[in-house]
């Protein structure tokens, strides 16, 4: 099961832009958190932002989140060519013991 | 920090052939256990939820005679690909979290799986 979609699908940048990723999902969460994945290798953790938070930063990651309109949306600043891969959101639903439901990913390619 | 080990990297098996994945918590006991599936280009698919000491429960579409999962101690899941075809290559990865919690969510590194 997918949670929902993600936009863009691609995105294309030069270094030094910014990067916007959005995030749609369909059920209530406790947290949504975002992962980056190189080439088909595995996942590293980027932020977690739960259902009660509006905003967080984390270096050049800003996070927002907005339940009412099921969404979220991660801000690369200042992009760097290694900042090239593949960005998911998943959600965690209110009950714990759950798993972590993926959207559809977006791929990041950032040019130098 | 939640530390999940996950092996082999990568295998390569014939069809026909039965193919063992394993996933532990090494740091940490995990009651519960998730299996995804990736395909290139696409996203984590999640297979199954394990349960220590009992059944997995399967995701719909899922055949559970074929992707068998055994999860028998509080460290250890293990994921079997019976009968494997080559529509099964894909990259295969887990992932747990101490028991009740609703962060510190961790991956193994995934396998990739070749059927050829």
């Amino acid at each position: 099961s997918q949670q929902g979609e993600e936009d863009p699908q691609a995105l294309s940048i030069q270094e030094g832009e910014n990067a916007t990723m959005n995030c749609s999902y369909k059920t209530s969460i406790n947290n949504l958190q975002w992962y980056r994945q190189n080439s088909g290798r595995g996942l590293v953790h980027l932020i977690l932002i739960r259902s009660n938070e509006r905003e967080k930063h984390s270096g050049r990651l800003r996070v927002t989140l907005d339940t009412s309109k099921k969404s979220s949306s991660l801000l690369i600043t200042a992009s760097r060519a290694a900042d090239t891969a593949s960005y998911f959101c998943a959600t965690l639903a209110n009950q714990a013991g759950t798993a972590l439901i993926f959207g559809k990913g977006t791929t990041l390619s950032v040019s130098s | 920090g939640a530390v999940v080990s996950q092996h082999p990297s990568w295998v390569i098996c014939k069809s026909g052939t039965s193919v063992k994945i394993e996933c532990r918590s090494l740091d940490f006991q995990a009651t519960t256990m998730f299996w995804y599936r990736q395909f290139p280009k696409q996203s984590l698919m999640l297979m199954a939820t394990s349960n220590e000491g009992s059944k997995a429960t399967y995701e719909q579409g899922v055949e559970k005679d074929k992707f068998l999962i055994n999860h028998a101690s509080l460290t250890l899941s293990t994921l079997t690909v019976t009968s494997a075809h080559p529509e099964d290559s894909s990259f295969y990865i887990c992932s747990a979290s101490p028991s009740g919690l609703y962060s510190g969510y961790t991956f193994g590194s995934g396998t990739r799986l070749t059927v050829v």
